[in-house]
């Protein structure tokens, strides 16, 4: 079946755009994630959704970040006011379960952001 | 605070040999520990999973450790391929299916 896909692949957006990054997650999966990953360095959580739910939005590096999934299927993360810190690879994960099922996370390609 | 540390931070190894990466974490209170493979370009794949109470697990050329009480893990690659070559993450699970991600070891494999 098919797997999370996110769109678009790549980005290039000038300071001071807003982009939107789409996240297709695997269908009947209650929960999605999404990670911002730097050059070279591990993924770091950003925020999970449960169903349509935002429960979690800690890892959100600044109001400028903003993530929606209305139906409970598709997210999309939005970032206004691009700067150049947020270039990096912006990762999107689905699970079957509940976050506090430990359920095992499916990993989009993601989507590489420069902002120039 | 919760961290995972992975070394060394890349390799290259000639194809044929074997290699081990380690990862020493302090997450609290731990759920299971991944090592996931990232492809350049790809979402990382998990390739092994483990809970406080294994040892070891093997995936084919794969093999993982841990040492629950030390927190260490590693991952063993036997008769490396090229196809090897990717970065190899270690994920450690907090209770609440928390993530907590290593920076990675980037491996290249040789012919």
């Amino acid at each position: 079946g098919a797997g999370v896909s996110q769109s678009p692949r790549y980005k290039v957006a000038k300071r001071g755009q807003d982009v939107a990054l789409r996240c297709d997650p695997i269908s009947g999966h209650v929960s999605l994630f999404w990670y911002q990953q730097a050059l070279g360095q591990g993924p770091e959580f950003l925020t999970y959704f449960q169903n349509e739910a935002q429960l979690d939005k800690s890892g959100l590096p600044s109001d400028r970040f903003f993530a929606e999934r209305p139906e409970g299927s598709v997210s999309t993360l939005k970032i206004q006011r691009t700067q150049q810190e947020d270039s990096a690879v912006y990762l999107c994960a689905s699970s079957l379960k509940p976050r506090d099922n430990s359920y095992e996370q499916y990993f989009g390609p993601g989507t590489r952001l420069t902002v120039t | 605070k919760n961290q995972v540390e992975q070394s060394p931070q890349s390799l290259i190894i000639l194809e044929g040999k074997n290699c081990t990466l380690q990862c020493n974490y302090t997450v609290s209170p731990f759920s299971n520990l991944r090592w996931y493979k990232q492809d350049t370009g790809r979402g990382p794949v998990s390739l092994t999973i483990m809970t406080f109470s294994e040892n070891t697990k093997s995936n084919g050329r794969y093999t993982a450790t841990l040492d629950a009480d030390t927190k260490q893990s590693s991952l063993h690659i036997t008769a490396s391929q090229l196809s090897d070559s990717a970065s190899y993450i270690c994920v450690v699970t907090r209770a609440g299916n928390m993530l907590t991600f290593g920076g990675g070891t980037r491996l290249m494999v040789k012919p």
